[in-house]
């Protein structure tokens, strides 16, 4: 069973268009998360959701938006596709707790082409 | 604000040899966790040690162990025995919130 699963693996997808990931995790943890890992290797923290309320939200354009409909799901939403969005965007959880001393599990990321 | 460096961008490693990847953090909290994340081409984002900065002894998983230096904010990890699976880029991080640009580490057969 995979522990966490986003889909899809891979988007590729025209500037201004609407695109949606989502993840879901069957570990059981309260706390889930959004990164990005750009061209360069880069990853940085996005979003992080505890039992479904949002607790960080780095310096990211309101064009991305997460919905978190139970704490077991985080989707990602962008509108309006940048060439810059391209990207791989990983999909993490933690278990209870402070979410900043908690291993993060990942899901196998999905990359995002913008063309 | 908490950030964190890796100043080998590449590294590489004899196959059976042992090999060190440096981490430097900057933070002003006393209390935290430090993180080494293996990434393979495979993509997938693997946990391979954790520390605590409470704790003096350094943590051990298998042929993984760290060197934690709390007043020098220094967290780097020794490979020993390499193996071609240990190829990979590792990434240090400070709890969830900060990681480093990564190490690519290649071994040589």
């Amino acid at each position: 069973d995979t522990a966490v699963s986003q889909t899809p693996k891979y988007l590729v997808t025209q500037m201004g268009n609407d695109k949606s990931i989502k993840c879901e995790q069957n570990l059981g943890h309260d706390t889930m998360y959004w990164y990005k890992q750009d061209s360069k290797k880069f990853l940085k923290i996005m979003f992080s959701y505890n039992n479904k309320e949002l607790i960080i939200n780095e310096t990211v354009p309101n064009r991305f938006s997460p919905k978190s409909p139970d704490k077991a799901h985080l989707n990602l939403h962008i509108n309006s596709l940048e060439l810059g969005d391209s990207a791989v965007y990983f999909c993490a959880s933690s278990p209870v707790g402070s979410s900043y001393n908690s291993p993060l599990h990942f899901g196998n990321g999905t990359r995002l082409t913008v063309t | 604000a908490q950030t964190v460096t890796q100043s080998q961008p590449e590294m590489s490693v004899q196959e059976a040899e042992t090999v060190t990847l440096s981490c430097t953090y900057d933070t002003s909290e006393s209390d935290y966790y430090l993180f080494w994340y293996k990434q393979p081409p495979s993509r997938q984002m693997i946990l391979v040690i954790r520390q605590e900065a409470y704790k003096q002894q350094n943590a051990t998983e298998n042929r993984f162990s760290v060197n934690f230096q709390k007043a020098a904010k220094s967290f780097s990890l020794k490979i020993s025995d390499s193996q071609l699976g240990d190829a990979a880029m590792y990434f240090c991080a400070y709890g969830t919130l900060r990681f480093g640009a990564g190490t690519r580490l290649t071994v040589k057969p």
